[in-house]
């Protein structure tokens, strides 16, 4: 059965802390890996990952996918307030690209 | 801008009591989405549609129904609402052929008393 595991499910660092948020994942086939970030209602699309060991960057959020270890990991570096949010993974189980999604990591800065 | 649009933010329904809830898209997107989202579960998907009145089951249809009379218009029916419906609601649509084009609504969390 495909299935995707996120860790942790919750986190509550600093500001300026440093955090990384972890996916693992089981699929049958593998295409991609997508993050998103829901901040208060709508998911919205970060990264899209296909190949292993190539770091998609956007500011200061990094994301690189591990096919070996079948897991990715979201970086967030000097975080802020505004990087509260629920951030979720995501993959196409099939060739229509149903996604199937993790449970979410629910992540609080403190100022 | 481009926009997933849902009638509702909040809405309290009584056990039994028929719940409609409608999605708009402006993006001319053939797929269209309903998921629920429930704390430590994540998204999961209700029902899909790939096409004007057509319509997919997905993982948890059971007790929903849908409607998609208009390509940008996709309607989530609880028959009969019950408790455990309670939950936040989003909808997305996609184009075709690509996992990463999703954008979502707003979202309607519904309590169903």
């Amino acid at each position: 059965e495909d299935k995707v595991v996120q860790s942790p499910l919750s986190l509550v660092v600093h500001e300026g802390d440093t955090v990384t948020l972890n996916c693992s994942y089981e699929v049958t086939n593998f295409r991609s890996l997508l993050w998103y970030k829901q901040e208060k209602k709508a998911p919205t699309f970060l990264f899209m990952l296909t190949s292993s060991g190539i770091e998609k960057k956007s500011g200061r959020l990094s994301s690189i996918l591990d096919k070996k270890e079948l897991s990715s990991i979201l970086n967030i570096t000097a975080t802020q307030t505004g990087d509260s949010a629920i951030y979720l993974c995501a993959l196409p189980m099939d060739s229509n690209y149903q996604l199937i999604w993790g449970a979410g990591t629910k992540l609080i800065i403190k100022p | 801008d481009v926009k997933v649009t849902q009638s509702s933010r909040y809405l309290v329904k009584r056990t039994g009591e028929k719940v409609f809830l409608e999605c708009v898209q402006d993006m001319d997107h053939e797929n269209m989405f309903w998921y629920r989202q429930d704390p430590g579960l994540g998204l999961r998907l209700i029902y899909f549609s790939y096409d004007v009145k057509m319509k997919e089951k997905g993982d948890i249809p059971e007790g929903y129904s849908v409607s998609r009379e208009k390509k940008e218009r996709f309607s989530l029916i609880l028959e009969s609402a019950s408790t455990n419906q309670t939950s936040m609601y989003l909808c997305a649509s996609r184009p075709p052929g690509t996992p990463y084009g999703y954008t979502f609504g707003s979202g309607t969390r519904l309590t169903v008393v």
